[in-house]
């Protein structure tokens, strides 16, 4: 599976949009973009995933660049619920997390 | 959880005594899975299944071994639980995406 980078962690201010970078240079073809989230002490949970086009569900937006060699989760407007360390994966097959980004939202 | 739930959730155990953790699903997925999670190492695969009676090994497989003998459970088993083994013990399923149950906490005294 190829590598992620992502900023060990990162503030947000309530109400505001969190934007989480992840660099995946050396990601090939048919490897999806996958994000998951995990809440202190609980088990990981999925937000999203793409290929090469941006996507949207009700809890977050996905953009990917036009090279698929980094991405960007948006979680438009943050809630004190949204801490959690957040994980991007790319993959064919199973998941492999990394260390991901300790996100802080903030009052 | 997605239709998924382990047994037991805490487990406090004497190193050397063998120990069963239960993955349960709901769900009917194929594939199944069993990580740990340790402070400073996130997730890592232990490992996972893709079908009755059909295993294989994830990145950290030492000292464990699984049996899938119906679709709907997983089990983990330390055959003789080291204090390295303590930790926090994640099963996924896998179906349109990756769940995962709540967890087991294990500590190897």
């Amino acid at each position: 599976d190829a590598k992620t980078t992502q900023p060990p962690s990162m503030d947000c201010a309530e109400g505001r949009a969190a934007n989480l970078p992840c660099n995946h240079s050396t990601i090939s073809g048919n490897e999806y973009v996958y994000w998951y989230r995990q809440i202190h002490s609980q088990g990981p949970q999925y937000i999203i995933h793409g290929l090469k086009n941006n996507e949207t569900n009700e809890m977050a937006s996905l953009i990917i660049t036009e090279d698929r060699k980094s991405s960007t989760l948006i979680l438009p407007h943050a809630t004190l619920r949204d801490t959690a360390v957040y994980y991007c994966i790319v993959r064919v097959g199973e998941l492999i997390f990394g260390q991901g980004t300790e996100l802080s939202v903030k009052p | 959880d997605a239709g998924i739930t382990q047994s037991p959730r805490h487990k406090v155990t004497e190193t050397g005594t063998p120990v069963t953790l239960r993955c349960h699903q709901t769900e009917n997925h194929r594939y199944m899975y069993w990580y740990r999670q340790d402070p400073g190492h996130g997730l890592r695969l232990i490992h996972y299944s893709y079908g009755v009676k059909d295993t294989d090994k994830g990145e950290v497989s030492d000292g464990y071994s699984v049996s899938r003998s119906k679709t709907e459970d997983f089990l983990l088993t330390l055959e003789s639980a080291t204090s390295s083994q303590t930790s926090v013990y994640f099963c996924a399923i896998r179906g349109y995406e990756q769940y995962f149950g709540p967890g087991t906490r294990l500590t190897v005294t």
